[in-house]
């Protein structure tokens, strides 16, 4: 049972490349979300996902697209990355509300992305 | 729109010392609650979380919170630091399934980053 992984771990990119990060999950989760993290900031919110084929903005989702075609995965992507994306991106997912009293999420171990 | 602020961006504490990490939230209807630690260059490991029921609730490694609904604040403590808690401490807030529930994904606060002095 690997939880929540993360691939790549590192990457950089030129500004305007651009590129996919991938989650995945073995915990039969309905919710996928992808968080950014930047210095001072936290974390925040950029999309998030309730099932296969559904996806909703977050706090800052400008930029970023996201799809969930199979419900173990969630994308993230960057079609023309700019500078302002560097950033640590932090995927998490958890259960269903309303199966049980607990929505804790579970992180993945994050990609840390640089955009020259 | 919920929110979280924790007020001590640094928080300097000697080995051995007693520790209070400050939280505070912003929130429509009963939240969950949750606080998380990053050491440097790791993910986030959960500490510990409120739901319902006791208001002081324990968690991993020694840690844990005590929720004031009056106050809207879910301070962490830790009797006695070990060199191994310096790390970057998060407060979060979600839905709860006693509010609706919902898919919401959590607030975080912006972080206290906890030093330990020798």
């Amino acid at each position: 049972n690997a939880g929540v992984t993360q691939t790549p771990k590192f990457r950089v990119l030129k500004t305007g490349q651009s590129m996919t990060l991938l989650c995945a999950q073995d915990m039969n989760h309905e919710y996928m979300y992808w968080y950014r993290q930047d210095p001072g900031m936290g974390l925040r919110l950029i999309h998030y996902s309730v099932g296969e084929g559904t996806t909703a903005k977050g706090e800052v989702p400008d930029g970023y697209n996201v799809s969930r075609l199979k419900k173990q995965n969630f994308l993230l992507g960057l079609e023309s990355a700019a500078p302002s994306q560097t950033s640590v991106y932090f995927c998490a997912s958890r259960i269903r509300s309303g199966r049980q009293p607990n929505n804790e999420q579970f992180f993945g171990p994050g990609t840390r992305l640089t955009v020259l | 729109a919920q929110s979280v602020t924790q007020p001590d961006i640094h928080i300097t504490v000697s080995e051995g010392a007693s520790l209070e990490l400050r939280c505070n939230y912003s929130y429509g209807a009963t939240p969950y609650l949750f606080w998380y630690v990053q050491s440097p260059g790791q993910g986030l490991q959960l500490l510990l979380k409120y739901f319902s029921g006791d208001t002081l609730v324990q968690g991993i490694k020694g840690f844990e919170a005590e929720f004031k609904r009056s106050q809207s604040s879910f301070n962490l403590r830790k009797p006695s630091v070990h060199w191994s808690d310096a790390a970057e401490y998060f407060c979060a807030v979600g839905p709860s399934m006693y509010s609706g529930g919902g898919a919401d994904g959590l607030t975080f606060g912006k972080g206290t980053h906890l030093i330990i002095q020798p």
